[in-house]
């Protein structure tokens, strides 16, 4: 059974680093071929995808926040991080860990962590 | 800036039949944005229903469908109860590097 869990503060002042870590269980996170993502949600508001680092050790950000993001792994541990810097308010949201990967018949996601939720306030 | 679109909200009475769609600021959806469905009902996180247009997961319930219609991705949901009522989100792979998601869609069950 994969499971994922996110971990981290759930509270970082403004301008400061939010940094998350998906621990995972289950599988190899350096088996493929599956890319492991970000994804946040604002209160009441829908999902964003925030970025991956597949197994391969190809990344991809989402354009928006390229410029403060970095997505990297430690294999020895089966975790993936999040580390996203000069956070303002508005990146205060509900962040959570997911599995992508691709079949005979697609690309899908399929497993989920719970989701933690980060303020940003002073 | 992509922008994935759906309908903001939907009723729909217990035992009938609902589609939701999924439209892309690109043009139309194709099977190669391999369109993914979630469900996801308050305080839960996603659920993965369908996935690469019309596949469905093992735990996806028998009901739901997914399809492409008029140049969008469709999930359609038939002999809807009442526990399906949650936010449905869309998601589609461009260039097999960024997905995006859509807005949602809120379904009521009514």
């Amino acid at each position: 059974q994969v499971q994922l869990q996110e971990s981290g503060p759930g509270l970082v002042k403004p301008s400061q680093t939010l940094s998350l870590t998906c621990t995972v269980s289950g599988v190899s996170i350096s088996s493929g071929p599956y890319c492991w993502n970000w994804i946040r949600q604002h209160t009441g508001k829908g999902l964003e995808w925030i970025g991956y680092i597949c197994s391969s050790g190809n990344t991809y950000y989402n354009p928006t926040l390229k410029s403060r993001l970095t997505i990297s792994v430690d294999t020895s541990k089966n975790q993936f991080s999040l580390k996203l810097i000069s956070v303002t308010a508005a990146d205060t949201a509900v962040y959570s860990c997911a599995r992508d990967g691709g079949d005979s018949s697609g690309y899908y996601f399929d497993y989920w962590g719970q989701g933690t939720l980060v303020t940003v306030s002073s | 800036q992509t922008v994935v679109t759906q309908e903001p909200s939907l009723t729909v009475s217990p035992g009938g039949t609902v589609t939701l769609t999924c439209a892309s600021s690109t043009g139309a959806v194709t099977r190669g944005y391999y369109p993914n469905w979630f469900q996801q009902k308050p305080g839960q996180p996603p659920r993965a229903l369908i996935y690469s247009t019309n596949n469905k997961h093992s735990w996806t319930p028998a009901r739901f469908s997914g399809s492409l219609l008029g140049g969008k991705a469709a999930l359609t949901l038939s002999g809807v109860q009442p526990e399906d009522e949650a936010d449905y989100y869309c998601l589609l792979y461009y260039g097999y590097s960024q997905r995006v998601f859509g807005g949602g869609t809120k379904l009521t069950v009514l």
